[in-house]
């Protein structure tokens, strides 16, 4: 079965200052790789995904991420936060059943952006 | 245009109300998801159906019971619920399956229906 694990339940960073979340998975075979995001009251907006090919994926709001198989790691990096990016983030790892999708998410890291 | 409707926002229900969460997309989609998201925590997939069919029930409580009138629709019907049952309701939809994620099969969400059982 598979399983994702964010290390960081929450990350201060100043406004401007880079940005990087960390997400370790772990699947049998190759993996299907996602970040959301979650604003406050809001539902879940996809950031980005990797299913093959560029290791390194670009997303939406600046956002992008590196798949490293070897480090069973798919961390979300942002140059410079700006305060709208204060928000819970959820890597999931996806699993082509039978019957359906199904997506693991890792517990999330809740980001908050100091002026 | 990579949008799921819910409705409604806010419930409140007693524990002996009959209630339903709807949702609708018209992307498309022949996969359609409930998920279930408690404070602080990520989201548990609870249903997925497929073609209108259910095809994944994470044994879930009876209580719940989802219907899928047709491809765009998905309701969540509740009864007799507890009050650890409050929390956000995700629905989510996606491209059938059968076209595997190569085909680029993103799981999309809506805003959710936030429920309180008093």
């Amino acid at each position: 079965a598979q399983s994702v694990t964010q290390p960081d339940i929450h990350i201060t960073v100043s406004e401007g200052a880079s940005l990087e979340l960390r997400c370790n998975y772990s699947y049998g075979a190759t993996p299907y790789l996602f970040w959301y995001v979650q604003s406050p009251g809001q539902g879940l907006q996809l950031l980005l995904k990797y299913f093959s090919g560029d290791t390194l994926v670009q997303g939406i709001k600046g956002f992008e991420a590196e798949f490293k198989r070897s480090q069973s790691s798919f961390n979300l990096r942002k140059p410079s936060v700006h305060w709208s990016d204060a928000a819970e983030y959820f890597c999931a790892v996806g699993a082509e059943k039978a019957a359906g999708n199904k997506l693991t998410f890792g517990g999330g890291t809740r980001v908050l952006v100091k002026p | 245009d990579t949008e799921v409707t819910q409705t409604p926002k806010h419930l409140v229900m007693g524990m002996t109300n009959k209630k339903s969460l709807k949702c609708e997309q018209h992307m498309g989609h022949r996969a359609m998801y409930w998920y279930k998201q408690k404070a602080k925590k990520p989201p548990e997939l609870m249903f997925v159906y497929s073609y209108e069919k259910l095809s994944i029930n994470e044994s879930v409580p009876s209580r719940f019971s989802p219907e899928c009138p047709n491809s765009s629709l998905l309701n969540l019907h509740l009864h007799a619920l507890q009050p650890e049952d409050s929390a956000l309701y995700l629905c989510a939809s996606s491209q059938d399956f059968g076209g595997g994620y190569i085909s680029g099969n993103t799981i999309y969400f809506g805003e959710g229906s936030w429920l309180t059982v008093v």
